[in-house]
Order: C-alpha cells, then sequence, then structure tokens
C-alpha cells in the first residue's frame, strides 16, 4: 500500500494566486481529514468527509477555503486568493472510519505565499 | 469539546537518560487515546493507542504509555532515550465512535550525544 499520497510537497505562490493541494487517501478508508500546521497553532482540524461526504468544516479559517472530495480515492483543498498568513503544512490523513484505529497521514505539503 | 494539553514545549536529554512526556486531555466520556511521532521534515507517525483494556500499553521503538483514567493523562514514556528519538511527539484524543481527533501542540525532544 502506498499510504496517504499528497501532492505537491512543496508550493510557492504570490499572494493572491489560487493554490490547490491534492490528496490520495488509503484505498478502503473512508474518512478523510485535512490538517493545518503552524508553530504557532500547532495542528488544527480543517474540515472532515465520512464517505465522501463534508461532515464538519467548522475548522476552515473563511470562505477563501474550499474543500471537495468527489470520489473515495481523491480530494482536494482550495485556496482561492492565498495570503502570506495561509503559509503552513497541510496534511491530509485518512482512516477506515472507526475510531480507534487513528489516522494514517501523508507527507504533507508544506505551502508558502509571498 | 475535547481539548489536549501537553505540558513540555522542548525537552532535552541525553542519551540513555529516561523520558516522560505529559499529556491531559478535558473529556468526561470514554475515549480512544494516541500518541504520534513526527521525525524532522516527516509526516506524523502512529507511536501506539490505547482505546480499551490494559491501560499500560506499549508502541514502537520501546515506547509505552499509561493511561491515568482518574487523572484523565496519557503520559508517554521510554526508559532510555537515543539520539534517533530527536522529533516533535503529538498526543492526540477522540471520543468514542467516530469524531476527529483532536490534538495537543506537540512536545519537541531535542536528544544530545
Amino acid at each position: 500500500d502506498a499510504g496517504v499520497i499528497q501532492s505537491p510537497r512543496h508550493e510557492v505562490t504570490e499572494m493572491g494566486q489560487e493554490v490547490t493541494l491534492r490528496c490520495k487517501p488509503i484505498s478502503g478508508h473512508n474518512s478523510l481529514f485535512w490538517y493545518r500546521q503552524t508553530m504557532m497553532r500547532g495542528l488544527e482540524l480543517l474540515i472532515y468527509f465520512n464517505n465522501n461526504v463534508p461532515i464538519d468544516d467548522s475548522g476552515m479559517p473563511e470562505d477563501r477555503f474550499s474543500a471537495k472530495m468527489p470520489n473515495a480515492s481523491f480530494s482536494t483543498l482550495k485556496i482561492q486568493p492565498s495570503e502570506p498568513r495561509d503559509s503552513a503544512v497541510y496534511f491530509c490523513a485518512s482512516s477506515p472510519g472507526t475510531a480507534h484505529y487513528g489516522y494514517t497521514f501523508g507527507s504533507g505539503t508544506r505551502l508558502t505565499v509571498v | 469539546a475535547q481539548s489536549v494539553s501537553q505540558h513540555n514545549h522542548h525537552v532535552i536529554l541525553s542519551e540513555a537518560a529516561s523520558l516522560e512526556l505529559g499529556c491531559n486531555y478535558s473529556y468526561g466520556g470514554t475515549v480512544n487515546l494516541f500518541w504520534y511521532v513526527q521525525y524532522p521534515g516527516q509526516h506524523l507517525q502512529l507511536l501506539l493507542k490505547y482505546f480499551s483494556g490494559d491501560p499500560l500499553v506499549k508502541g514502537i521503538k520501546g515506547f509505552e504509555a499509561e493511561f491515568i483514567k482518574s487523572k484523565f493523562s496519557f503520559n508517554l514514556r521510554k526508559p532510555s532515550v537515543q539520539w534517533s528519538d530527536t522529533a516533535e511527539y503529538f498526543c492526540a484524543v477522540n471520543a468514542a465512535g467516530n469524531t476527529p481527533l483532536v490534538f495537543g501542540k506537540g512536545t519537541r525532544l531535542s536528544v544530545i550525544a
């Protein structure tokens, strides 16, 4: 199993540009999570999906952020327009959907907005 | 809402020293508890987890953690650390059921020779 796959690994973009982060969860996992990691705030849950359906997006900081999961093997997190304060590492994680399995994390996307 | 507190922001130890990292959570119901490790530049990896049974849980690389329900704690321990244990350690909790993991802010461990 290739694990949770995220792309790109690094993204540098100018303020105001649209950024799209991608995630492929582990096959058979029916829960998918997007987290943001910063020095100041640690790991914050942005949004999660069960069976491709968004369950809780209360962690999405602003309307500039949106996430989709069109099918069981793909999810995107989009920021439009991007701002310097969005600079962070964005992690995707997936889980079989039972609470005590824990999550498998992807390698993350390091986003820098200049 | 659940929350997780990790008391130590940065711990510096010499090789072979014993380690204990504190973790307390706030939630009155049944919980699942986890410790994750993040090596420099890498993603989070599961070290160990507790969801029922023996409150002393053994994980990978010689780590263990003890769930003390009365103290709402799940401290991580290792009898003798190695330089390769240098990493950031995150405690996480979720309520029984399928609620998302809530993470503590992490403890950075630096092991020096």
